[in-house]
């Protein structure tokens, strides 16, 4: 059975920094891309961030990009989340996501198929 | 950016009975096309992916239909556990979510 569990998430001031990090069990964690993606409180879901399963190639929402970093450790079964420049827009719950890659006119792409409970942050002075 | 658009926002059916759920494109996606539950609390969960194939363990009252830019989610019978909020999601150009459609008890 996939599962996911994420931890990391906190209150934390416009500007601060905040690592989210997820633990995968289950599922062969290096052969598989890796997303997080995240909820406003009341609001629909937007994907945040992806990584290739060896970690070479990463991809991130317009929003995030130069403030967030996604990582991963294969050894630890672990997927991370580092951000930073934190505003009151980012705040959410960030879920982590198993991906299932498909190729389409060439390129890979993926869709989310198993989901961790999530982790909530909150920014907020 | 795909903007995807879900009708109506909010669906009342009675339990035992059919509920239809649109999903709108504002280009074409192809079939790439996924459909997520999510109760209240929980995480999602995912339904359909390529437009029209049932995930691992999701019940054949459950089914996609579409391509290109109009998409359907159609549950058979309703039963008490179906109430929640869908919702659709593209993966051909990046990744966008409608802003999904809370199926709720007539």
């Amino acid at each position: 059975e996939v599962r996911l569990v994420e931890s990391g998430g906190d209150l934390v001031q416009p500007g601060g920094s905040l690592r989210l990090s997820c633990v995968a069990s289950g599922f062969t964690f290096s052969g598989y891309y890796m997303s997080w993606v995240r909820q406003a409180p009341g609001k629909g879901l937007e994907w945040v961030a992806n990584i290739k399963q060896d970690g070479s190639e990463k991809y991130y929402l317009d929003s995030v990009k130069g403030r967030f970093t996604i990582s991963r450790d294969n050894a630890k079964n672990s997927l991370y989340l580092q951000m930073n420049s934190l505003r009151a827009e980012d705040t959410a719950v960030y879920y982590c996501a198993k991906d299932q890659d498909v190729i389409t006119s060439g390129e890979i792409v993926v869709y989310f198929e198993s989901w961790g409970q999530g982790t909530l942050v909150t920014v907020s002075s | 950016e795909i903007v995807m658009t879900q009708s109506p926002a909010t669906l009342s059916v009675s339990p035992g009975e059919r509920a239809t759920l649109s999903c709108r494109a504002s280009q074409s996606v192809s079939n790439n096309l996924a459909w997520y539950q999510q109760k209240p609390g929980q995480a999602p969960r995912l339904l359909i992916y390529g437009a029209s194939t049932r995930a691992t363990g999701i019940p054949a009252r459950f089914s996609g239909s579409g391509s290109g830019t109009e998409f359907a989610l159609t549950i058979t019978s309703l039963q008490s556990e179906d109430f929640a909020v869908y919702y659709c999601q593209q993966y051909n150009r990046w990744y966008t979510f409608g802003q999904g459609t809370n199926l709720e008890i007539k």
